[in-house]
């Protein structure tokens, strides 16, 4: 089964970065992902397609501080230089054989 | 510059129907695969049902299968989502995706269904 797994919370102070994690269910660790983010009260903002060998391409207008990389069954969004705007909820996602599936998302805290 | 605008939300009692709408402008709507995903009050996103670029496929997410049919017209840039008996659980804001698959994705702005006696 395709399953995505997200830490529910991170937290990270202005300015600095941080990297958020999001694992993909066992025999699914060839998959693609996207990252998405949900600033409180909006709807969801594409950030990035990630592929397996870390490659990645970003929606419009995605600030470079914001990037992504692989490895094995893990996929990560880091996020550089830290602003306020970017307190939000982040969530991967990934399709197969028809079905898209989300993950349960990351609250993302900056002090 | 691509826009999805979503409508038909609104307040529906249990085992009420309604119909979503999703108008798409600024890409070749005929071209890409279509989804529409929920996010129920203070929860993730959840992704409900897709739709293939000529309609041939259509996939739902277990807990609507059934109750939901999605559909498109391709000569009108509009996808759709026929939602019937309705359940409190369906309470959430409904948003239409551009390609939630290998392509660049682009979300509308959502439509609140309320789902309450």
């Amino acid at each position: 089964q395709l399953v995505l797994t997200q830490s529910p919370s991170a937290s990270a102070s202005l300015g600095a970065s941080v990297k958020l994690t999001c694992t993909l269910s066992s025999g699914h660790s060839s998959y693609a992902i996207a990252w998405h983010q949900q600033q409180p009260e909006k709807g969801p903002r594409y950030l990035m397609k990630l592929n397996s060998d870390g490659t990645h391409r970003k929606g419009d207008g995605i600030p470079d501080r914001f990037s992504g990389s692989s490895s094995g069954a893990e996929r990560y969004l880091t996020i550089s230089s830290l602003q306020s705007e970017d307190e939000a909820d982040y969530y991967c996602q990934t399709w197969g054989s028809g079905i898209r599936v989300f993950g349960g998302g990351t609250k993302l805290t900056v002090l | 510059e691509v826009q999805l605008v979503e409508s038909g939300g609104g307040l529906v009692q249990p085992g009420g129907s309604l119909r979503l709408s999703c108008a798409a402008s600024g890409f070749t709507f005929s071209t890409y695969w279509m989804s529409w995903v929920r996010q129920a009050p203070g929860k993730g996103l959840e992704w409900v049902a897709n739709i293939k670029d000529d309609g041939s496929e259509k996939y739902y997410v277990d807990s609507v299968k059934d109750r939901f049919t999605i559909s498109r017209d391709n000569a009108k840039n509009s996808l759709y989502l026929q939602v019937n008996s309705l359940r409190t659980e369906d309470t959430a804001v409904y948003y239409c995706a551009r390609d939630l698959g290998a392509g660049k994705v682009y979300w509308g702005q959502g439509t609140l269904v309320t789902v309450s006696s």
